[in-house]
């Protein structure tokens, strides 16, 4: 149980392209969803926290007019990177909350992007 | 500024030994810590979680223990296997009404045959 999809698992794009990566929740509802970045041998960095219904609340010095995140249902969340370019190239990572759970529950990760910008 | 230290180089040990990692942390006062496997390419698995209260927690070969005093937790995998080689992150959270967690850079596991 608590499979988390993310679609698609790499990108390789030119410049200025836009591109959406999508996270769903396979097997349960998740009312909070999670969008990391990381580094090659760096830590999971926070971006976004994206709430069912509501606007999401970004991390200090997260644009989000350039990561815009939208969590229209209780088992899909998107991030569309906006004009991509090179420096956004990384790996991208999403995780769900299962709705109803205590705080101190884990979180159920996707398999991650690698967004690769030409 | 909080900060979750571990060690970044590569833990190298024979199979069937006990492999321990470590998780140092400053300037935050977690309500619980989590451990997960991340293989390279994936996303991170969930392993283990301790609260604030609890000194240590077992399931099957693995066993983590938390010093709220020491700020450290310990993360050991008991008769190692090749299998077992991954990166291996801790992640502290429960601090304030935040579900988020702050994770560390995570440590390197190589358990040779």
């Amino acid at each position: 149980g608590a499979v988390v999809s993310q679609h698609p698992s790499r990108v390789i794009c030119k410049s200025g392209t836009s591109v959406k990566i999508e996270c769903r929740s396979l097997d349960f509802q998740a009312t909070t969803m999670f969008w990391y970045r990381q580094f090659p041998k760096k830590s999971l960095m926070l971006m976004a926290t994206s709430n069912e219904g509501s606007k999401a609340t970004y991390e200090q010095g997260v644009e989000k007019d350039k990561f815009l995140i939208n969590h229209a249902s209780l088992t899909l969340s998107t991030l569309t990177v906006t004009s991509a370019h090179p420096e956004d190239s990384s790996f991208y990572i999403c995780s769900a909350r299962e709705r109803g759970v205590w705080g101190n529950q884990p979180q159920h990760f996707g398999d991650g992007t690698r967004l690769s910008i030409l | 500024s909080q900060k979750i230290e571990q060690n970044s180089e590569a833990l190298n040990i024979q199979e069937g030994k006990t492999a321990t990692l470590t998780c140092n942390y400053t300037n935050y006062s977690p309500a619980y810590l989590q451990w997960y496997r991340q293989d390279p390419g994936r996303g991170p698995v969930f392993l283990l979680l301790i609260r604030e209260n609890e000194k240590e927690k077992r399931k099957e070969r693995l066993k983590v223990t938390f010093d709220t005093t020491l700020k450290q937790s310990l993360f050991h995998i008991t008769a190692s296997q090749p299998a077992d080689s991954a990166t291996y992150l801790c992640a502290l959270g429960g601090q304030g009404s935040s579900y988020k967690l702050i994770f560390g850079s995570g440590t390197r596991l190589l358990v040779r045959p």
